[in-house]
């Protein structure tokens, strides 16, 4: 068992559809990151949210932490097929950074 | 500047075999890491440091063994490799826990 279930797991979907992918937790985590992974590289961060309740916006993509801080969510408008990847939720406590297992993302132009 | 390097990208050891895996990083980051990734998984922490001569065990330390002997390096070994240990290895490094910055992986396979 994860500490950090993400949902969906697999997301295939047309270009310019909405979509959002969640992050759910039973831990506080101090923050919480959103990493971007192509194939065959590592994860690129996208964000980074610290406070309850917070939101913040990357062009197309918004992020939100919980208030409680134990989940997130990301939400893609109109998602292109740049989005395509696998997206990551990792949550940080003390020293150590946990990883959701990840959504894998497709979108079909 | 070149990031996080890692080295090799690719490798087969068959099954008691022991090796490192190189991770160097040149951003004076104090705060270095790594990382198996297997399917469906995610990313699980192997062994992280907070700087030269300190480092802790992560969520799935057994097996391998890690130094700081500098800032810049940070190398992975396995003692002698299983089947179990095949999977793609990444280092990231930061300066603080949060912004971490990956290396482009080394996939290795345990026959």
């Amino acid at each position: 068992t994860q500490l950090l279930e993400q949902s969906p797991q697999f997301l295939s979907i047309q270009e310019g559809e909405n979509l959002t992918v969640y992050c759910n937790s039973s831990s506080v985590f101090s923050s919480l990151q959103w990493y971007r992974q192509e194939p065959g590289e590592g994860p690129v961060l996208l964000v980074t949210v610290v406070t309850g309740g917070e939101v913040k916006k990357l062009k197309r993509l918004t992020f939100q932490f919980g208030d409680a801080r134990k989940d997130s969510s990301l939400h893609i408008t109109a998602a292109q097929p740049g989005d395509t990847g696998l997206y990551l939720c990792a949550g940080v406590r003390g020293n150590m950074l946990t990883f959701g297992g990840g959504t894998r993302l497709m979108v079909k132009p | 500047n070149a990031g996080v390097t890692q080295t090799p990208k690719f490798q087969v050891l068959k099954t008691g075999q022991s090796m490192t895996l190189q991770c160097a990083q040149d951003m004076n980051h104090e705060y270095m890491s790594w990382y198996r990734q297997d399917p469906g998984m995610g990313l699980r922490l192997i062994h992280y440091s907070v700087g030269a001569g300190i480092t802790d065990q992560g969520e799935v330390p057994n097996g391998y063994n890690v130094s700081r002997s500098t800032t810049e390096d940070f190398p992975l070994r396995l003692l002698s490799a299983a089947p179990s240990q095949t999977s793609v290895y990444f280092c990231a490094s930061s300066l603080n826990r949060y912004e971490q910055y990956f290396g482009p992986g080394t996939r290795l396979t345990v026959t």
